[in-house]
């Protein structure tokens, strides 16, 4: 059973960089079939797509926040990271990391999701 | 980007009722429309995926139907443990994008 568990700070202040990782097990990031995505969900709103990354390095990202993203891979660690740089109090949210079937057929599993509060 | 809207916003039902989630596209997405079940301090669980297959474990009373740009969630007959947020979210391109949520509550 692949399970994913988001770590990093609780709590960034105003203009700096929220980095989060997500670790991956019982499955790889290395597999051809999926992509890695960060989901955010402001409390007491919906979801948003932040962006993904693919195995081979390709990334795609919201255009909201493409300015101030950044994803990237780590295989041998079978990690995935964010980084979101710029943050301000509207960036507060719990952030989810997530599996995407590579033709668009879902996101199937997901972390535990970790609240970040942007806050001086 | 292609937008998502969901209606209605809140839907209150009673076990035993059978209901209707609807989804629209801004744009024509084929069949690429998934559904998602969250709870409160929980993470989406994936319902059904490319509009009408049913993930692995998930009720079979939960069924989706549609294509191009209107999509529906039914529920056949409500559960207690199905009162949630339901949300649809579009496979077809990147950015993949959210509908807003539908509220689903105890009458």
């Amino acid at each position: 059973q692949v399970q994913l568990k988001e770590s990093g700070p609780g709590l960034v202040k105003p203009s700096e960089t929220l980095s989060l990782t997500c670790t991956v097990s019982g499955g790889s990031v290395s597999s051809v079939s999926y992509f890695w995505s960060w989901i955010r969900q402001p409390p007491g709103k919906g979801l948003e797509w932040i962006g993904d990354i693919h195995y081979s390095g390709r990334t795609t990202y919201n255009s909201s926040l493409k300015s101030r993203v950044s994803i990237s891979v780590d295989t041998s660690k079978d990690q995935f990271s964010l980084n979101l740089g710029s943050v301000t109090a509207a960036d507060t949210a719990v952030y989810y990391c997530a599996r995407d079937l590579i033709d668009g057929l879902g996101f199937d599993f997901w972390g535990q999701g970790i609240l970040v509060t942007v806050s001086s | 980007d292609i937008q998502m809207t969901q209606s209605p916003s809140s839907l209150s039902a009673s076990v035993g009722d059978r209901v209707t989630l609807t989804c629209r596209a801004s744009q024509s997405i084929s069949g690429s429309l998934n559904w998602y079940q969250q709870k409160p301090g929980i993470a989406p669980k994936l319902l059904i995926f490319s509009a009408s297959n049913l993930q692995s474990g998930v009720p079979s009373r939960f069924s989706g139907s549609g294509s191009e740009t209107d999509f529906t969630l039914s529920i056949s007959s409500l559960q207690p443990e199905d009162f949630a947020t339901y949300y649809c979210q579009q496979g077809y391109s990147r950015p993949h994008t959210f509908g807003q949520g539908t509220r689903l509550e105890t009458k």
